[in-house]
């Protein structure tokens, strides 16, 4: 079955840019029936969507966050990743990758990484 | 809005049956998707469209939706089933993606 695994910094500084990537194995990103997506979770509180990447290379973004955020593919490695910049200690948070099966108006995020848990402080 | 409304917690006796609601303007064209997800873990998707279950989620868990609302029902709720259960669907534009704020449930 595919898997996917968050990898990158877990203790970033006030306002500088964090960066994660998502490593797909046991399955290629750039299957045409797929979408790609991050969803985060700050310490006790619910999931947030961020973003979510197409296999056109279209991308949508939570509109609270699209000044900062950038998602993008690496078809070479089979991997995605995520980009956010500027950030503050309210983006401290589990961020996980997940793959979306997106099927006219049925969608469900239906494998998903283990999360990566990011600290934001100086 | 694109926001999706959950009731924050519900409690169910053991073998009882439970629903879980989700309200939204986005529900009138798209379908939600269910995800539980237990402490310190990933959460699982357990119902996406009109009522599909990923392969290996017991057929006690059932979706179904009405106008603005989804609902998740647990028929014959197990203790194992006691998690967050949260709701998803995109915008009426189709671009957006929301999360409802989550529904603890607890099995008595």
């Amino acid at each position: 079955q595919l898997h996917l695994q968050e990898s990158g910094p877990r203790l970033v500084k006030p306002l500088e840019t964090l960066s994660l990537t998502c490593s797909v194995s046991a399955g290629s990103v750039s299957s045409g029936t797929y979408c790609w997506g991050w969803i985060r979770q700050p310490p006790g509180k619910g999931l947030e969507w961020i973003g979510t990447l197409y296999n056109n290379d279209i991308t949508y973004y939570s509109p609270s966050l699209s000044s900062r955020v950038s998602i993008s593919v690496d078809t070479s490695e089979n991997q995605f990743s995520l980009r956010l910049t500027s950030v503050t200690a309210a983006d401290t948070a589990v961020y996980y990758c997940a793959r979306l099966e997106l099927l006219g108006v049925t969608d469900g995020f239906d494998i998903w990484g283990q999360g990566a848990m990011v600290i934001v402080s100086s | 809005s694109s926001e999706l409304t959950q009731d924050p917690a519900v409690s169910v006796a053991l073998g009882q049956t439970v629903t879980i609601t989700c309200q939204g303007d986005g529900l009138k064209d798209y379908f939600a998707s269910w995800y539980q997800q237990k402490a310190g873990q990933a959460p699982v998707l357990v119902i996406y469209g009109r009522n599909n279950r990923p392969s290996g989620i017991p057929g006690r868990f059932s979706g179904s939706d009405s106008g603005n609302t989804a609902s998740l029902t647990i028929t014959g709720a197990q203790t194992e089933d006691e998690a967050d259960y949260y709701c998803c669907s995109r915008d009426r534009l189709g671009s957006h993606w929301v999360f409802g704020g989550g529904t603890k449930l607890t099995v008595l």
